[in-house]
């Protein structure tokens, strides 16, 4: 099993529809992300968790929230779908030491909103 | 703020070197390097801390200025295989936020 799973990996869904996207880690890291990835801009930082009671909002947080469900779960949703969201979107986890926070990625969730 | 890359993208013969340039404007606690084949996920290659280090395994090594707030991956004799999308992340505090830039597309051509 992958050590940080994204369901689902592909979402097709219409403006105005409320979506959630699940990931989930068996690293045992405190630190978890979501990042959207859109051809020539890079990983952008939507949010990030650094334990269940600290959310913190990222670069492009507008149109997205996140529940932190429990340490190796981490949603995020879409309370009304718009085009513009239509990107593919990683999670990731990294540990909360230093020196060593590597970030490991799940294998992404594509969504298309029509 | 997101540090930015470059080049954007870069084409090369098997054999040629390549550098990719990241630079921030806030100070950078650490440097992260990342590469992404297309439609996979990004898999990290090495992290430098802060303290001017330079790292390396196999032909790819990285250096990093902290003074210029600066990071640069060198890709030496390079292979198909190097062949994908290069992304560095940057973390300004020690258990701060991981942010990544643009990304550089390398191309290896036989």
């Amino acid at each position: 099993d992958a050590d940080v799973t994204q369901t689902p990996r592909n979402r097709i869904t219409k403006t105005g529809k409320r979506i959630m996207l699940e990931c989930s880690q068996t690293k045992g890291h405190d630190r978890m992300y979501w990042y959207r990835q859109d051809p020539g801009l890079g990983l952008r930082l939507i949010y990030y968790s650094f334990d269940v009671k600290d959310i913190n909002k990222g670069e492009i947080s507008d149109g997205y929230s996140v529940s932190r469900q429990a340490q190796a779960k981490f949603s995020l949703s879409l309370e009304s779908a718009i085009p513009n969201q239509t990107a593919l979107y990683f999670c990731a986890t990294s540990d909360l030491g230093t020196g060593n926070t590597e970030a490991f990625f799940g294998q992404g969730t594509r969504l298309t909103v029509v | 703020q997101q540090p930015v890359q470059s080049p954007q993208a870069v084409i090369l013969r098997e054999g040629e070197d390549a550098v990719i340039n990241c630079s921030s404007s806030k100070a950078l606690y650490s440097v992260h390097w990342y590469r992404q084949k297309h439609g996979e996920a990004p898999v990290f290659l090495m992290i430098l801390l802060k303290g001017g280090e330079q790292k390396g395994h196999d032909k790819i090594s990285a250096s990093f200025n902290e003074k210029k707030q600066q990071s640069s991956l060198y890709l030496t004799a390079s292979q198909l295989s190097y062949s994908g999308t290069y992304f560095c992340g940057t973390e300004n505090n020690a258990g701060n936020m991981l942010t990544f830039g643009g990304g550089t597309r390398l191309m290896v051509k036989p």
